[in-house]
């Protein structure tokens, strides 16, 4: 398995503000995604996180509103900036493991709060 | 572009009844069908995926591409069984790895 961990676990923030999130796995793994789970809704896909290059996003999501980093292979960041109430959600960091191929693993997700 | 339904939010039986999580999807090629479960106060986690054609916790899944379905079910059902379900499709080729996920349906098990 795959053991992730997400920082901050849960936040209060301004409107206007921004915050970045940590993800990090205790192994190299090869595929790194961010998903978003506003209230009362499913999960979706913000972006995969590409080691060494820019993340590709999800339709609905772009760089300058959900900036990614991913500068090696255990860890990435996803920044929500300039946020508003509709912000306020759950953000999962997941990861698929080269000899796991077909399992994803789930980080226990940042609840974030938007005033 | 694929989607995923599960048409039951809430789902309530009694321990020892039989369990059925309904998930119906569309996409036009052959997918991979998973089911992810999230107890109380624990990270999601992989239930079973179809193509392993596994038993998991007394759970099957049969993926029926004729109907286009991949229902869950469990024939006694446990207290331990409540939890929140999901169902997850992932397509191939340059897409493969992100998940699309379905509502999900919360399942109570009562005494």
């Amino acid at each position: 398995s795959a053991v992730i961990s997400q920082k901050p676990s849960r936040d209060i923030c301004q409107r206007g503000t921004s915050l970045t999130i940590q993800c990090q796995v205790d192994s190299q793994v090869t595929m790194m995604f961010w998903y978003r789970q506003q209230p009362g809704q499913s999960l979706t896909l913000i972006a995969t996180a590409n080691q060494g290059s820019e993340a590709t996003y999800e339709s609905g999501f772009v760089i300058d509103k959900f900036p990614i980093s991913r500068p090696n292979l255990t860890f990435s960041t996803l920044t929500v900036s300039n946020m508003s109430p509709e912000d306020s959600s759950i953000y999962l960091c997941s990861v698929v493991k080269a000899d796991i191929p077909n399992e994803q693993f789930f980080g226990p997700g940042t609840r974030l709060t938007v005033l | 572009a694929q989607r995923v339904t599960q048409p039951e939010k809430l789902l309530s039986v009694f321990k020892g009844a039989p369990v059925e999580l309904k998930c119906n999807y569309s996409y036009s090629g052959s997918p991979e069908l998973f089911w992810y479960v999230q107890y109380s106060r624990q990270r999601l986690q992989l239930l079973l995926r179809h193509i392993s054609r596994e038993s998991i916790k007394g759970f099957t899944a049969d993926l029926n591409k004729g109907e286009t379905s991949f229902h869950l079910k469990k024939p006694f059902a446990q207290e331990e069984d409540s939890a929140m379900y999901y169902c997850a499709l992932m397509i191939g080729g340059t897409s493969y790895g992100k998940l699309t996920f379905g509502q999900g349906t919360i399942l109570t098990v009562h005494p």
